[in-house]
């Protein structure tokens, strides 16, 4: 039983297209996160989500557009792909304690072509 | 002030040896200071976690040293094994931000058989 996955695992696509990236956790945790990680593997959050609810959202182009549904899934919907956003995109999760350990999914690479 | 500053940015030692990474902060407001380790194509992991009233804390073969005053604070692997190849991410969370967690940028370590 995976803890935390997301699919797809690896997206190729062409500049301008709009794409999106899921994520199911199946932990009973109750704040989810989306991550970047560029390049030079700097991993940076872009959203966190607790309870449905957004709380964290840093300074992340309004292409990005993170929806969660229901607490077990957070998804990651990009418009307008520009070369700049390939990049790894790591969901994770973790209990509403800023100290308690934060669980990452297998990462999305995504290709901008 | 939000940054947690990393280096060195790559390590090689020699199998047997000992792995030190460094990390330092400025924002005295940060309280924990967990640890990831990535392995390649796969999500960071909570490696092992300080909070900044103990000096030194060891599980198995890594110890975190933390030195408040000069708000500094480092990994130590001992017997460092090539299974120890990964990148190591330093981060830093503070009781305002949430569940907000600030990487440091990785150390990339190797280990020589």
């Amino acid at each position: 039983d995976t803890a935390v996955s997301q699919t797809p695992k690896y997206l190729v696509t062409q500049m301008g297209n709009d794409k999106s990236i899921k994520c199911e956790q199946n932990l009973g945790h109750d704040t989810m996160y989306w991550y970047k990680q560029d390049s030079k593997k700097f991993l940076k959050i872009m959203f966190s989500y607790n309870n449905k609810e957004l709380i964290i959202n840093e300074t992340v182009p309004n292409r990005f557009s993170p929806k969660s549904p229901d607490k077990a899934h957070l998804n990651l919907h990009i418009n307008s792909l520009e070369l700049g956003d390939s990049a790894v995109y790591f969901c994770a999760t973790s209990t509403s304690s800023r100290t308690d350990t934060q669980y990452f999914g297998p990462g999305t690479r995504l290709t901008v072509l | 002030q939000q940054q947690v500053k990393q280096s060195p940015q790559s390590l090689i030692v020699q199998k047997g040896g000992i792995s030190i990474i460094n990390c330092a902060y400025e924002n005295t407001a940060f309280d924990y200071f967990p640890w990831y380790q990535q392995f390649p194509g796969k999500g960071p992991a909570l490696l092992i976690a300080i909070r900044p009233d103990v000096s030194e804390k060891k599980e198995g073969r890594f110890t975190i040293s933390f030195n408040k005053s000069a708000k500094q604070f480092s990994l130590h692997i001992m017997d460092s094994q090539p299974g120890d190849s990964a990148t190591y991410f330093c981060a830093a969370t503070m009781y305002s931000s949430a569940s907000k967690i600030i990487f440091g940028s990785g150390t990339r370590l190797s280990i020589r058989p």
